[in-house]
């Protein structure tokens, strides 16, 4: 079946515009992550979601990055006046109910964003 | 603050070889270790997993080591094959959040034909 997908895979942007990034997630998960990948670093957590559950949102760096997720499927991350340091790949990932244990989380192919 | 680190950043290896890629993490309270992959323009993709009751697990030419005592998670690789070469992540969940992995920064294997 389909894995997670995210549009765009790149985007270049100018310091001091905004952006969204769009994620589709696996058809039937109903929890939702969105990571940020420096140049050689690991995955820093931003925000989730689970189901109709307020979304823990404790990983956004700053109020310029929001998120939402519309009807339970699709989320877009929004970064506003964006800035340079935000530069990195924006992975998204879903996985099924996390209930009372983790279940798997897969990843797609992540947005590189690039900020001049 | 707690953390899951890589011991080594990059490892090259002949193909053939096997290969043992380390991690330390420093909470306690983490119950479950993932070894992710990412190839290069793509996603973490899930090698394999241990809980912290356990202390080897294998999978098919993997296999992961967990040593609680000194806090210590390693990968091995066998027979490493140039499809190998990805940067490999570890990653904990602490026990009570059922969704939150901590990421290690990541190793770069690299397989020599």
């Amino acid at each position: 079946g389909a894995g997670v997908s995210q549009s765009p895979s790149n985007k270049v942007t100018e310091k001091g515009k905004d952006v969204e990034l769009r994620c589709d997630p696996i058809s039937g998960h109903t929890a939702l992550y969105w990571y940020r990948q420096s140049l050689g670093q690991g995955l820093e957590f931003l925000i989730y979601f689970q189901g109709n559950s307020a979304p823990d949102k404790s990983g956004l760096p700053s109020d310029r990055f929001s998120a939402e997720r519309t009807g339970g499927s699709v989320s877009t991350l929004t970064i506003q006046r964006t800035q340079q340091e935000d530069s990195a790949v924006y992975l998204c990932a879903s996985s099924r109910d996390s209930g009372s244990s983790y279940n798997e989380q897969f990843f797609g192919p992540g947005t590189r964003l690039t900020v001049l | 603050g707690e953390s899951v680190g890589l011991h080594l950043p990059t490892l090259s290896v002949q193909e053939g070889d096997n290969s043992i890629i380390n991690c330390a993490y420093s909470n306690s309270a983490s119950d479950y270790f993932i070894w992710y992959k990412q190839e290069s323009g793509k996603g973490p993709q899930f090698i394999i997993d241990i809980r912290s009751n356990m202390d080897k697990r294998q999978g098919q030419r993997v296999t992961v080591l967990l040593n609680k005592t000194v806090k210590h998670l390693s990968l091995q690789i066998a027979a490493t094959q140039p499809g190998d070469s990805a940067v490999y992540f570890c990653a904990e969940n602490t026990m009570g959040s059922n969704y939150k992995l901590t990421f290690g920064k990541g190793t770069l294997l690299t397989v020599n034909p």
